[in-house]
């Protein structure tokens, strides 16, 4: 079965910057996009881009540019979130998700809680 | 950028009864809509896409419709489980971003 599974809580103080992992498995991960997800704490999901897993280009929300950084290693089929001079207003949980056959997240990880506070 | 609007936002229902929620795209996004359901402390969870195609393993109980600008979820006979918030997300432009609308919390009445 398709499982991503991310890795765990981080507290960084503003300035700092943080790497999100995500470890796919049940699929090639080539063949499918992986995005990835923001949720700030009581709001709604907000889509931040996604990452061609087969040529490892990343098209980012508007949003999400400049200290937001997507990547790969493919040879271990995981995806990376970066996040560079945080601020405060960076504390949310962070989704990666798979796409299904059309731009929809058919399958999510956990989620990873970034903190970000002096 | 295409803004999704969900109401109500928050919806009271018995278990057993009915619940039907709504969404609405600023612009058409044709048949490209998902709603993912999401409970306290968990990732939200594909339940439709395409507008009206149940993901696997999801009950029919659940069920999805419309087409262009608006949607609707309904659950027709609500399960002690199902209560949790519901998004909808429009998959369908080129470029994206592809947005998510702000949630209905349905709530035990």
């Amino acid at each position: 079965q398709v499982q991503l599974v991310q890795s765990g809580s981080v507290l960084k103080e503003p300035g700092a910057s943080v790497r999100i992992s995500c470890k796919a498995s049940g699929y090639t991960f080539t063949s499918y996009a992986m995005s990835w997800v923001r949720q700030a704490p009581g709001q709604g999901p907000e889509w931040m881009g996604w990452i061609n897993t087969n040529i490892g280009n990343p098209t980012y929300a508007q949003d999400f540019t400049g200290r937001f950084l997507f990547s790969l290693d493919k040879s271990a089929s995981t995806s990376y979130l970066q996040i560079n001079s945080l601020k405060a207003e960076d504390t949310a949980v962070y989704y990666c998700a798979r796409v299904g056959s059309g731009w929809y997240m058919a399958y999510w990880g956990q989620g990873t809680l970034v903190t970000v506070s002096s | 950028e295409i803004v999704m609007t969900q109401s109500p936002a928050t919806l009271s229902v018995s278990p057993g009864e009915r619940a039907t929620l709504s969404c609405r795209a600023s612009q058409s996004v044709d048949t490209n809509l998902a709603w993912y359901q999401q409970k306290p402390g968990q990732a939200p969870g594909l339940l439709i896409y395409g507008a009206s195609t149940r993901a696997t393993g999801i009950p029919a109980r659940f069920s999805g419709g419309g087409s262009g600008t608006e949607f609707t979820l309904t659950i027709s006979s609500l399960q002690s489980e199902d209560f949790a918030i519901y998004y909808c997300q429009q998959y369908n432009k080129w470029p994206p971003p592809y947005t998510f609308g702000q949630g209905t919390k349905l709530e035990i009445k």
